[in-house]
């Protein structure tokens, strides 16, 4: 069966760096576009960042642009999101989401996985 | 690019029907049929319940429909049950530099 399971997450200093991973399962990884959401606390759900099945394309949200990079490694069925200059406000429960087969590229989010939770605190 | 518009909270019996809105603009929910809906139980990683608008994914229950006009999308929950309390979440393709937006969420309560 689908499997994603994120890693990771854990407390960081305000400036700092943090790589969350995504180790997939269940499915032909490289057929699919992957996705980063994220829920601060007590927030709704906020889009992070996605790249397509082919790795040709890679998309932000302009409140990440710049300071994260999603990348992806097709042999070891990963995705990753690497975070910089962290800030309070990016404090989140972080998940990892494989887009639909039937229509790629249109953020349409079928098996997400349980979530990491990132705290951005001095 | 803001989060899409949803009423904070929706309550019903069971049984009833409800509707929750999403309102966003002519760049986003008005300007594609790309407008998908999540159910979110707490702790429990999102559910997709609809796509393109109107399509329900074969594991989601013909109790969720979903519809657009103009600007605004909707999420139909016929024949509310107690399992149905949870999130719910619209998001829209947008085109623009960040690529999909979700709303801001609605509680759905069964009373």
């Amino acid at each position: 069966q689908v499997q994603l399971v994120e890693s990771g997450g854990g407390v960081v200093q305000p400036g700092r760096s943090l790589r969350l991973s995504c180790a997939a399962s269940g499915f032909t990884f490289r057929h699919y576009g992957m996705h980063w959401v994220r829920q601060a606390p007590g927030k709704g759900l906020e889009w992070v960042a996605a790249m397509w099945y082919d790795g040709t394309n890679k998309y932000y949200a302009d409140s990440v642009k710049g300071r994260f990079t999603i990348s992806r490694d097709t042999a070891n069925n990963m995705l990753y999101l690497q975070m910089n200059s962290l800030r309070a406000e990016d404090t989140s429960v972080y998940y990892c989401a494989r887009e639909i087969a039937a229509r790629p590229n249109l953020g349409y989010l079928d098996y997400w996985g349980p979530g990491t939770l990132v705290t951005v605190s001095s | 690019q803001s989060a899409l518009t949803q009423p904070a909270s929706v309550s019903g019996s069971p049984g009833q029907s409800i509707t929750i809105s999403c309102t966003g603009t002519s760049s986003d929910v008005g300007g594609y049929d790309y407008v998908s809906w999540y159910q979110h139980h707490p702790g429990k990683a999102p559910e997709l319940m609809i796509y393109d608008v109107n399509n329900r994914p074969s594991w989601v229950s013909n109790r969720f429909s979903g519809s657009k006009s103009g600007n605004t999308a909707s999420l139909t929950i016929s024949g509310l049950q107690a399992e149905d309390e949870a999130d719910y979440y619209c998001s829209s393709y947008t085109g623009s530099s960040t690529l999909y937006v979700f709303g801001t969420g609605t509680r759905v309560t069964v009373l």
